[in-house]
C-alpha cells in the first residue's frame, strides 16, 4: 500500500517556541513533496514544496527530505497561534497522484 | 494573483439527483484536478485531466462520477445519483506541470450535502 504517515497530534506547541512536523511516505518513486496547511472547513493553502535532499527555507518555515529515509519534516520557527491549524503533507507518487496523509493538528499556545 | 474558482460554495442535493460542480482553473494551468474530503477525513484524489482527456484517476472515481471541460475555462465534476456517502467537501485544484515543479493550486470547495 503506498501512503503517506503523519501523526495525528493534537501537536500543542507555546507561543514563540519551534514547532516540528514529520512525514514519512512508503513510495520510493516519490519525487515531489509538499506541505500544506488547512483551517477547518477550508481549502488546504500550499506552504512549501521540496523536491531534493536537504533543507528549504521560506521565511518561519523551513522544509527538510531525506529520500533515503523516506522522511520529509516542516520546521515553523517564532510559533504564531495564526499558526494553529491542520498541517497536510502531500507526495505525488511513481503514478503521478498526489497521495495525503492524514494531517497533523498544531495548537499554539499563547 | 491568479486563483482557482469553484461555485457553488455550497450545494444540497436529494439523493439520487445528479449534481455537477465547477471550477475556473488559473488561466495558464494545463492539469486540473479533483479531490474529495469527508468531514473529518483525509483530502482524497479523485482524478486528473489533461488535454481534454482523464490522465490518471482513483478507485472513488467509478461510474458515477464525470469529469468535462466544456469550454477554454471551466472544469466540471458530474456524480450521478447522488449516495449520503457522496457528502464531503470537493476541491478542484490546477497545475502548470513543468520538469521542475508540479505545485497544485486549490479551490476553496464545494461543500456537498446528499439528503
Amino acid at each position: 500500500q503506498k501512503e503517506v504517515e503523519q501523526n495525528s497530534g493534537p501537536l500543542s506547541v507555546p507561543e514563540g517556541a519551534i514547532a516540528s512536523l514529520n512525514c514519512t511516505y512508503s513510495d520510493r518513486g516519490s519525487q515531489s513533496f509538499f506541505w500544506y496547511r488547512q483551517y477547518s472547513g477550508k481549502s488546504p493553502e500550499l506552504i512549501m514544496s521540496i523536491y531534493s535532499n536537504g533543507d528549504k527555507e521560506d521565511g518561519r518555515f523551513t522544509a527538510q527530505l531525506n529520500k533515503a529515509s523516506q522522511y520529509v519534516s516542516l520546521l515553523i520557527r517564532d510559533s504564531q497561534p495564526s499558526d494553529s491549524a491542520t498541517y497536510l503533507c502531500a507526495v505525488i507518487n511513481s503514478n503521478y497522484q498526489l497521495i495525503w496523509g492524514a494531517g497533523t493538528k498544531l495548537i499554539i499556545k499563547p | 494573483e491568479p486563483e482557482v474558482t469553484q461555485t457553488p460554495s455550497h450545494q444540497v442535493t436529494q439523493m439520487g439527483q445528479e449534481v455537477i460542480l465547477r471550477c475556473v482553473p488559473i488561466s495558464n494551468h494545463l492539469y486540473f484536478y479533483w479531490y474529495r474530503q469527508i468531514l473529518g477525513q483525509k483530502v482524497e484524489f479523485l482524478v486528473s485531466f489533461y488535454n481534454n482527456e482523464i490522465s490518471e484517476k482513483s478507485e472513488i472515481f467509478d461510474d458515477q462520477f464525470s469529469v468535462e471541460r466544456p469550454d477554454g475555462s471551466n472544469f466540471t465534476l458530474k456524480i450521478r445519483s447522488t449516495k449520503l456517502e457522496d457528502s464531503a467537501m470537493y476541491f478542484c485544484a490546477s497545475s502548470e506541470r513543468t520538469s521542475s515543479t508540479d505545485t497544485q493550486y486549490f479551490g476553496p470547495g464545494t461543500r456537498l450535502t446528499v439528503l
